[in-house]
C-alpha cells in the first residue's frame, strides 16, 4: 500500500506560467516533507521541504503548501521554465519511527518555451 | 566536489555474480542511507546508518545483501549471487544529524543483471 501518492504520471506547462505538483499521504505519523528534482541518469537533488508545523515554505520560485487535515501537500513552480522539465518527487519521512524517506511515484513535469 | 559519490556509476554482471557498491558521503554527514530505484518508481529505502552502526534495514534488503560503513566514513553495498530482478538504479544519500533534515543523493549505481 503506498503511502506517498503522486497521482499525475505527467504534467506539461507553457514557460512563464504556474506549474502545480500534487501529492497525497496516508500516514498521519508522517512530519516531514521534501520534494526532489531528478533529471536522467543523476540522482535526486533536494528541491524544498517543509515540516508538519507549518503549512507553508517559499524558495525563490518554489513554494510548498502543506494542508495536514487532507493529507495533501503541493509544489508550486512560478515562474515555469524550461530547465524545469524533469521527474519531481514528493517525499515524507516520521520523525519519530526513523530517518527513512518514502517517496511516491513522480510526476514527470514538461516545460515547452 | 564535496557532494556524495558513488563508484561504479554503470556496472553489467552475469546473474549468480557478486557486485560491490561504494559511497562516499558529504564529510561532515553523520548519517548514509541506501535506496534502490526502478523504472517507473520513487527511491525504495534500503538501509541506514548512523555513523558506523547500521540502525534501520528495509524489508526490501534480502540476506544476499550486505551493507557496511566500518569507519563511518565510505559505506559498502554488496549483493551475492545476483539475480535479474536485481538490476536497478542504487542510490546512496547522506544527512547531517537532527530532525527535519534533507538528504542528499549521489548521482547513482545503475546494475543491470543478465
Amino acid at each position: 500500500d503506498q503511502q506517498v501518492k503522486q497521482n499525475s504520471p505527467s504534467l506539461s506547462v507553457q514557460e512563464g506560467r504556474i506549474s502545480i505538483l500534487n501529492c497525497d499521504y496516508t500516514n498521519s505519523m508522517f512530519d516531514y516533507f521534501l520534494w526532489y528534482k531528478k533529471y536522467p541518469a543523476e540522482g535526486p537533488t533536494f528541491l524544498i521541504s517543509i515540516s508538519s508545523i507549518k503549512d507553508k515554505n517559499e524558495d525563490g520560485r518554489f513554494t510548498v503548501f502543506l494542508n495536514k487535515s487532507a493529507k495533501h501537500l503541493s509544489l508550486h513552480i512560478v515562474p515555469s521554465q524550461p530547465g524545469d522539465s524533469a521527474v519531481y518527487f514528493c517525499a515524507a519521512s516520521d520523525n519519530q519511527a526513523g530517518t527513512a524517506l518514502i517517496f511516491g511515484k513522480g510526476t514527470t513535469l514538461s516545460v515547452s518555451s | 566536489d564535496t557532494g556524495v559519490s558513488q563508484d561504479p556509476r554503470h556496472k553489467i554482471t552475469k546473474r549468480g555474480q557478486n557486485v560491490t557498491f561504494r559511497c562516499d558521503p558529504i564529510s561532515e554527514h553523520n548519517r548514509l542511507y541506501w535506496y534502490r530505484q526502478t523504472l517507473g518508481q520513487g527511491p525504495e529505502f534500503l538501509t541506514y546508518f548512523q555513523n558506523e552502526a547500521q540502525l534501520e534495514k528495509s524489508r526490501l534488503l534480502s540476506d544476499r545483501f550486505s551493507a557496511e560503513r566500518p569507519k563511518g566514513s565510505f559505506s559498502t553495498l554488496e549483493i551475492q549471487r545476483t539475480e535479474q530482478g536485481d538490476s536497478a538504479m542504487y542510490l546512496c544519500a547522506s544527512s547531517l544529524d537532527g530532525i527535519d533534515t534533507e538528504a542528499f543523493f549521489g548521482q547513482g549505481t545503475r546494475l543491470t543483471v543478465v
